[in-house]
């Protein structure tokens, strides 16, 4: 199986700030490669698929990049709203999709 | 609208089974690749099993000969035959769209609510 690394595990930040999660794979997995938004008691929301591709309706303060191996997901301008937890994950293996470890974004 | 709603989930004892049900609206599962993906409480996600639209079958290791996804292409509803049922398989359980973007990057895109399986004594 393909193992995703997410880091940090968790992060403090303030309105406003820039926030960066990195998420690396245990081999190359192209740019098959997405990020997803969770808050507590709810489901898992899709930000960015392929990458760096953002989904239909979600703000454009989200965007992804990377390729390979190693992937970035950033918050250009956190905003109240964006204060949850948020996990990788890789579609390159289709049978065997596995999701990173989480980070939670908490309020400084 | 394009939802999901499962249900079925309940307290069940070790060795035991569930089914877990997941209704569709707004969209054809059997024209879809479809997912279950489930949480533990106060963990991660954990693919669980995928159906193709062909029909074909993929399952984690961990689930691997005792839990079985089937689909009823008349209700248009997804489900996940779960035997043999350990401690560490209780979780949350959610059933998921997986949208292929480009024919070629897949994404869970759409997400049931979830329902809650405790596996205990």
């Amino acid at each position: 199986d393909i193992q995703m690394t997410q880091s940090p595990s968790s992060l403090s930040a303030s309105v406003g700030d820039r926030v960066t999660i990195t998420c690396r794979a245990s081999r190359s997995i192209s740019r098959y490669l997405n990020w997803y938004q969770q808050k507590p008691g709810k489901a898992p929301k899709l930000l960015i698929y392929a990458a760096s591709s953002l989904q239909s309706g979600v703000p454009s303060r989200f965007s992804g990049s990377g390729s390979g191996t190693d992937f970035t997901f950033t918050i250009s301008s956190l905003q109240p709203e964006d204060f949850a937890t948020y996990f990788c994950q890789q579609s390159y293996s289709t049978a065997q999709l596995t999701f990173g470890g989480g980070t939670k974004v908490e309020i400084k | 609208e394009v939802q999901l709603e499962e249900s079925g989930g309940g307290l069940v004892q070790p060795g035991g089974s569930l089914r877990l049900s997941c209704a569709a609206s707004g969209f054809t599962v059997s024209n879809n690749y479809m997912s279950w993906v489930r949480q533990a409480p106060g963990k991660g996600l954990e693919y669980i099993s995928l159906i193709y639209s062909g029909g074909t079958t993929y399952y984690a290791d961990s689930v691997t000969g005792r839990f079985t996804i089937s689909r009823d292409n008349s209700k248009n509803t997804l489900y996940l035959q779960m035997n043999s049922l350990r401690a560490e398989d209780t979780a949350v359980y959610y059933c998921a769209r997986d949208e292929w973007f480009g024919d070629l990057f897949g994404a869970f895109d759409i997400w049931g609510q979830g329902t809650m399986v405790t596996v205990s004594s």
